[in-house]
């Protein structure tokens, strides 16, 4: 089983729809987070969770929002979808603290695609 | 500013060559780490290698090996006697402390091609 678990796999939405994806990990880790994949941008980070009441933006987060139900849990939110989020989206976690940078931990993607 | 720059967008090699692939990265921090990570065609996320600031020894694991110049602030990936699985896209990416390693910022990848 994987450690850190996206569902669903691929989604077709239609514009103004609301969407959720959600990932939850048997990792153990405290830290989570969201990214968007674009050809040509890398990834890019949307939110982070150090733990389950501490939520923080990422470099683009407008249009997005998050909820960290549990340690395990962490979900994204697409309150009314829009064409340009069309993408491949990522979670990640990783152990540790703040002195030190573990690796993170990915996902195997979210493709969403919006019409 | 970029602050993670992979200049090479799409690499093509014959198999059994080497292949280097640059990373150039920008930081006004003193401590910060590096990584590589791989994203083959399947699009799952694979971590290769991280390296903080403090040890610019270069590394070798296998075919791949990994040379770190603060100097050039670059962290360069190089893989030999490159096999078709090898093909995949790869990204440089940093941490910094002064964000507290929280925020790693991605390069825009190289998409590197191994024809057999």
């Amino acid at each position: 089983d994987a450690d850190v678990t996206q569902t669903p796999r691929n989604r077709i939405t239609k514009t103004g729809k609301r969407i959720m994806l959600e990932c939850s990990q048997t990792k153990g880790h405290d830290r989570m987070y969201w990214y968007r994949q674009d050809p040509g941008l890398g990834l890019r980070l949307i939110y982070y969770s150090f733990d389950v009441k501490d939520i923080n933006k990422g470099e683009i987060s407008d249009g997005y929002s998050v909820s960290r139900q549990a340690q395990a849990k962490f979900s994204l939110s697409l309150e009314s979808a829009i064409p340009n989020q069309t993408a491949l989206y990522f979670c990640a976690t990783s152990d540790g603290d703040r002195v030190s940078n573990q690796p993170q931990h990915f996902g195997d993607g979210t493709r969403l695609s919006i019409l | 500013a970029q602050k993670v720059t992979q200049a090479q967008t799409e690499i093509s090699v014959v198999e059994k060559e080497d292949v280097t692939l640059d990373c150039v990265y920008e930081t006004r921090d003193t401590t910060y780490y590096l990584f590589w990570y791989k994203q083959p065609p399947s699009g799952e996320l694979v971590f290769l290698i991280r390296r903080n600031s403090f040890d610019e020894q270069n590394e070798i694991s296998g075919r791949y090996s990994w040379n770190f110049q603060k100097s050039t602030s670059s962290f360069n990936f190089t893989i030999t006697a490159s096999q078709v699985v090898d093909s995949a896209v790869y990204f440089c990416a940093l941490s910094e402390a002064r964000t507290s390693y929280d925020k790693v910022i991605f390069g825009p990848g190289t998409s590197l091609s191994v024809i057999p």
